[in-house]
């Protein structure tokens, strides 16, 4: 399977404690986004990636939030003390920009996270 | 900033019926625009996309075409089958997507 991966699918955890998500984006896409989708909501942007820079962060990315993509591949999001609100499904997205153009972004299946 | 703002659901229809889902943006530059489908269960797939004024997205018997001057990208299509039930995303892309809520859609046997 070529696509987006994530991983862990499915997490519970308690208030206050730490997680971390991984995503295996599509090989040789250079661009890399972290989406939340709460119940019932439209997925919302969070950050993304081109190689292994940062390049927008989200307001929705409190300090508590924090992301990294080392090596321009895989990326890694943690989220810090969670708290209920942090209860979502946490998307990642791949493409490749080629000479400015945009193209496709190609979900992987999500980490569902709850928070008890 | 840009935003956009679809029909709220749930839709539901008998199989056959037509289908119209509206949807409106709002936006400083050209976007481009698309429809996401989420089946249950599943991950977002894209559905049609369309990146400049008056260009018409179509796939699997759906289509919607971008009004600039109506700022809209309504999906339609001419006869839903129960499979279509899932749910749809109207939305933009400047570079990240700006995802509308949402319209849930369920196709009656």
């Amino acid at each position: 399977d070529t696509g987006v991966s994530q991983n862990p699918r499915h997490k519970i955890t308690k208030r206050g404690q730490n997680v971390t998500f991984r995503c295996d984006p599509i090989s040789e896409h250079n661009r890399l986004y972290w989406y939340r989708q709460t119940l019932g909501q439209g997925p919302e942007f969070l950050t993304y990636f081109q190689n292994e820079a940062q390049l927008e962060k989200s307001r929705l990315l409190s300090d508590r939030f924090s992301a990294e993509r080392p090596k321009g591949s895989f990326s890694t999001l943690e989220i810090q003390r969670t708290e209920q609100g942090d209860s979502a499904m946490y998307l990642c997205a791949s493409s490749w920009l080629t000479g400015g153009t945009y193209n496709e972004q190609f979900f992987g299946p999500g980490t569902r996270l709850t928070v008890l | 900033g840009d935003s956009v703002t679809q029909m709220e659901g749930p839709v539901t229809l008998s199989e056959e019926a037509f289908l119209t889902i509206n949807c409106t943006y709002t936006a400083t530059g050209y976007p481009s625009l698309f429809w996401y489908v989420q089946y249950p269960g599943e991950g977002l797939q894209l559905l049609l996309k369309a990146t400049k004024a008056d260009d018409k997205g179509s796939n699997k018997g759906f289509e919607a075409t971008y009004r600039k001057e109506t700022t809209s990208f309504h999906l339609e299509k001419g006869s839903v089958q129960v499979s279509d039930s899932a749910v749809y995303f109207c939305a933009l892309r400047d570079d990240k997507i700006i995802f509308g809520k949402g319209t849930r859609l369920h196709i009656l046997p």
